[in-house]
């Protein structure tokens, strides 16, 4: 199984401020197939269900604003949001879908300073 | 647009059986795969099983494997999970969630249902 691991656990940023989240995969998630990185971002606001954010490592899903973005390839990757709203409070799960079993990184819990 | 409503939750005891059912609507159900993924009270995610559109092709996460059993029935838009032989480790909200990519088995979900709740307790 590839391990997904997140870090920081939790953030505490500025409104307006930059976040930045980080994740590593146990093993590559680019595809020499296609050239793409099998790798998503999602957004769980308090009792709410996931949303995705990303995927394909850097594209945004629909409606997702643009302050949100994503990069790296292999076997480490980075989501930003370049400038904290009050909205984005929320737990970030980043997410391998290279191969099944499927899995999530543990979270990181981005909070308002 | 997209609605997935999850149903059947409750408590049940260790070692019992348990159906939860997922409602969709709003797409062509029967040209996506989908999914189960479930979160622990206060935990994070864990993937369960993905079933492909036709319901020809599984794949379970190694916790669950043998003992739960996703399936489908595309002329009623309804996607099931079968879960026997329960444990305590098995409580969680349960969340049906859709394929992305309009394929036999998209691996990367983007709507997901409100969830149902599972707990295992005697």
């Amino acid at each position: 199984d590839i391990v997904m691991t997140q870090s920081p656990d939790s953030l505490t940023v500025s409104l307006g401020e930059r976040a930045t989240i980080n994740c590593r995969s146990s093993q590559s998630l680019l595809s020499r197939s296609n050239n793409m990185n099998y790798l998503g971002w999602f957004q769980q606001k308090p009792g709410q269900p996931p949303k995705l954010l990303i995927y394909w490592a850097s594209t945004r899903a629909s409606g997702v604003p643009d302050r949100f973005s994503g990069s790296g390839s292999g076997t480490d990757f980075t989501l930003t949001i370049s400038s904290l709203q009050a909205e984005d409070v929320a737990v970030y799960y980043c997410h391998e879908y290279y191969s099944a079993p499927l899995t999530f990184g543990g979270g990181t819990k981005v909070e308002i300073k | 647009q997209v609605q997935l409503v999850e149903s059947g939750g409750g408590v049940v005891q260790p070692g019992r059986s348990l159906r939860v059912s997922c409602a969709a609507s709003g797409f062509l159900f029967s040209t996506y795969g989908m999914h189960w993924v479930r979160q622990a009270p206060g935990k994070g995610l864990e993937w369960v099983a993905l079933i492909s559109d036709d319901g020809s092709n599984t794949k379970y996460s190694g916790s669950v494997r043998g003992r739960f059993t996703i399936s489908r029935d595309n002329s009623k838009n309804m996607l099931y999970l079968q879960m026997n032989s329960l444990r305590g480790e098995d409580t969680a909200v349960y969340y049906c969630a859709k394929g992305l990519m309009e394929t036999p088995m998209s691996y990367l979900t983007d709507y997901w249902g409100q969830g149902t709740l599972v707990k295992v307790s005697s």
